[in-house]
């Protein structure tokens, strides 16, 4: 059972243009997101994260919004750049559950071109 | 300051050989992961330790083992390795402390199992 979603295996979008980026979880224990950047041959990177009890968070060009009753966050590049192509990798974690808080379950990430 | 390193970066078997990943960092990070990732399946968690002496079995423990002799260095011990373990396996720490701090990944390493 896939517990987090990231239904779109690919995006394309034009250099300058927003970015949005989903994910769908069905767990409703996690309390923080956290989505990771991947470019090829290289590990993934830290990005942005948010907790449960915000419904936003902003770090420069990114943005990740939270909905809990839908379950749904969703990451925003604006402008985007061909620099943010890569793959998108969304996770989720438990942060006051014992040996679960340990971990993070991620989605199976979206690839993201910037086509200047 | 070289964060998590892993090595080798490639590796290929053939089914039945055994080899060890070892993964370091240099953070004094409490937590350890080790990851697989396959096509169109993203990251899934194979073991993880909590701190030095310590492991516990991921998503997909199966075929591998792990040990954490000392607190910078994460092994992960494939002992007859199958077609199946074809893969890049990632490795990851993170502080203690705080559940919200991320994992930071090394950069990966390409095995393939003839």
């Amino acid at each position: 059972d896939q517990q987090v979603k990231q239904n779109s295996p690919s995006l394309s979008v034009q250099e300058g243009r927003i970015s949005i980026l989903n994910c769908d979880y069905t767990n409703s224990m996690f309390d923080y997101f956290l989505w990771y950047k991947k470019y090829p041959a290289e590990g993934p990177t830290f990005l942005i994260s948010i907790s449960s009890i915000k419904d936003k968070n902003e770090d420069g060009r990114f943005t990740v919004f939270l909905n809990k009753s839908a379950k749904h966050l969703s990451l925003h590049i604006v402008p985007s750049q061909p620099g943010d192509s890569a793959v998108y990798f969304c996770a989720a974690g438990r942060a006051y559950s014992g040996a679960g808080s340990y971990q993070l379950t991620f989605g199976k990430g979206t690839k993201l071109s910037v086509i200047p | 300051n070289a964060g998590v390193t892993q090595t080798p970066k490639f590796r290929v078997l053939k089914t039945g050989q055994s080899m060890t990943l070892l993964c370091a960092q240099d953070m004094n990070h409490e937590y350890m992961y080790w990851y697989r990732q396959d096509p169109g399946m993203g990251l899934r968690l194979i073991h993880y330790s909590v701190g030095e002496g310590t492991t516990a079995k991921g998503e997909v423990p199966d075929g591998y083992n792990v040990s954490r002799l000392k607190k910078q260095n994460f092994l992960l011990g494939l002992e007859s390795a199958a077609p199946s373990q074809t893969s890049v396996y990632f490795c990851a720490s993170r502080l203690s402390g705080s559940s919200y701090n991320e994992q930071f990944f090394g950069p990966g390493t390409r095995l393939t199992v003839l």
